[in-house]
C-alpha cells in the first residue's frame, strides 16, 4: 500500500533553514507528481509546492516562492523541501502527498505530517 | 487565485442525520472539485474527486455533486466516524486552493 513518511521538522529561529524529507513506498514513485501542503495550528490547508515525476516541472505558492525549493530523488523514492529564510508564519504541520493528475490535480495519499515551528 | 468558500463553517448534527456542506468557487471550475475529510491530529483523507466520484473504500452514504461554481457534499445516515472537518479543493488551476473547512460536530 502507498506509504508516505515525513521527517525533518523541528524548532528553528526566524531567518533559519530546515530541510524536510518524505520517504515514499508502495507505488512507482517516478510516475507521480508529488506535493507539499501545510496546515498552520488550528487553521486550514495551504498548498505549498509541487514537482513532476521527472523534476522538470515545479510550481510554488506565492507565499514561499524564492524561499523554498522542492526536489526529489527517484532512485531513493524521496521528496524534499528546502526551506530558507523561515518566518513565524511558516509555522505549520507540513504534509507530503502524492498527486493524481488524471483530472486536474488532486492529492490522493498523504503522509502523517511533520511539525515546523519558527520561533526565537 | 480562485477563492473557495465553504458553508457552513461549523455544523452540529446527530447520528443518523443527513447533512449537506456547500462549496462555492469564485470563478467557474467545471467539475475540478475535490473533497477531503480530516480528523483531529490526522492527515486529510481523499473522499471525492471530479465533484462526484467517490474514492475507493469511501462509504456510499457520501455523495458529491455540482459543477461550475457551486458544489455540495452530502452525507446520509451520519455515523460516529463521520464527525470531522471537511475541506473542498479546486484542481482547475494553480495555485490549488482549499475552502476554509467545515467542522461537523456531534449534537
Amino acid at each position: 500500500q502507498v506509504q508516505l513518511m515525513e521527517s525533518g521538522g523541528g524548532l528553528v529561529n526566524p531567518g533559519g533553514s530546515l530541510r524536510l524529507s518524505c520517504a515514499a513506498s508502495g507505488f512507482t514513485f517516478s510516475d507521480h507528481y508529488m506535493t507539499w501542503i501545510r496546515q498552520a495550528p488550528g487553521k486550514g490547508l495551504e498548498w505549498v509546492a509541487y514537482i513532476s515525476g521527472s523534476s522538470s516541472n515545479t510550481k510554488y505558492a506565492d507565499s514561499v516562492r524564492g524561499r523554498f525549493i522542492i526536489s526529489r530523488d527517484n532512485a531513493w523514492t524521496s521528496l524534499y523541501l528546502q526551506m530558507d529564510s523561515l518566518r513565524a508564519e511558516d509555522t505549520a504541520v507540513y504534509y507530503c502527498a502524492r498527486m493524481d493528475t488524471s483530472y486536474g490535480l488532486s492529492f490522493d495519499h498523504w503522509g502523517q505530517g511533520t511539525l515546523v515551528t519558527v520561533s526565537s | 487565485d480562485i477563492q473557495m468558500t465553504q458553508s457552513p463553517s461549523s455544523l452540529s448534527a446527530s447520528v443518523g442525520d443527513r447533512v449537506t456542506i456547500t462549496c462555492r468557487a469564485s470563478q467557474t471550475i467545471s467539475e475540478y472539485l475535490n473533497w477531503y475529510q480530516q480528523k483531529p491530529g490526522k492527515a486529510p483523507k481523499f473522499l471525492v474527486s471530479a465533484a462526484s466520484s467517490l474514492q475507493s473504500g469511501v462509504p456510499s452514504r457520501f455523495s458529491g455533486s455540482g459543477s461550475g461554481t457551486d458544489f455540495t457534499l452530502t452525507i446520509n445516515n451520519l455515523q460516529p466516524e463521520d464527525f470531522a472537518t471537511y475541506y473542498c479543493q479546486q484542481s482547475y488551476s494553480t495555485p490549488s486552493t482549499f475552502g476554509q473547512g467545515t467542522n461537523l460536530e456531534i449534537k
